[in-house]
């Protein structure tokens, strides 16, 4: 596709249940990013990946939190066990160049626990 | 961890008005963009900059970096209803962060017409 494909768009589920994000990036882009989005605010990083390899997991709030990437392509954040405070919207963006280059974003994944 | 802190928060001023966000951090980085998000979309790049002392000119949006690149503005002239929006910025440390974008808690902007 021409721009980051996330799915699903919306998501509601109860405490406890796992979750699973998907996120398509622009085809070529060596890199892409995770982030979190609580309503009006800032971005929280979470992971990234250079390739399928993630250099930099500091970001992942727990043990709970997982992500891969297969193919250099597709990439899956998995939340096991979802707890209230996940709640967020869970951004994917993609990047031709790691640093400088221009993150292009998905329209997010909206998580709501109950 | 580097920080960026964000200031104002909130910006709600009438079209046609001038206003300025501030970006500041005590670390240094090496490069920092503003992005702008609508609601239900993802954020979208304004610009980036990457040398100290930097200015950067958008139509009515004047980017500049400081010069020691801990900081950053963003100044909006003769704001319109279309520039409403959350403006965030973020900046990449280099070093052992290469790559990994720290954002800014953002600016809501509200511009009444």
């Amino acid at each position: 596709g021409a721009g980051v494909s996330q799915s699903p768009s919306n998501k509601v589920t109860e405490k406890g249940k796992d979750v699973e994000l998907r996120c398509d990036p622009i085809s070529g882009h060596t890199a892409l990013y995770w982030y979190r989005q609580s309503l009006g605010q800032g971005l929280e990083f979470l992971i990234y990946f250079q390739g399928n390899s993630a250099p930099d997991k500091s970001g992942l709030p727990s043990d709970r939190f997982s992500a891969e990437r297969t193919g250099g392509s597709v990439s899956t954040l998995t939340i096991q066990r979802t707890q209230q405070e996940d709640s967020a919207v869970y951004l994917c963006a993609s990047s031709h160049l790691i640093g400088a280059g221009e993150l292009f974003f998905g329209e997010g994944s909206r998580l709501t626990v109950l | 961890t580097q920080l960026l802190e964000q200031s104002p928060q909130f910006l709600s001023i009438q079209e046609g008005e001038n206003l300025t966000v501030y970006c500041n951090s005590s670390s240094v980085f090496s490069s920092l963009q503003w992005y702008r998000q609508e609601p239900g979309e993802g954020p979208v790049l304004l610009v980036t900059v990457v040398t100290g002392g930097e200015v950067k000119k958008l139509k009515r949006l004047t980017f500049q970096f400081g010069d020691a690149r801990k900081d950053s503005s963003l100044h909006i002239t003769a704001a319109q209803p279309g520039d409403t929006g959350l403006y965030l910025c973020a900046g990449e440390a280099g070093g052992t962060s290469y790559g990994k974008l720290t954002f800014g808690q953002g600016t809501i902007l509200t511009v009444h017409p």
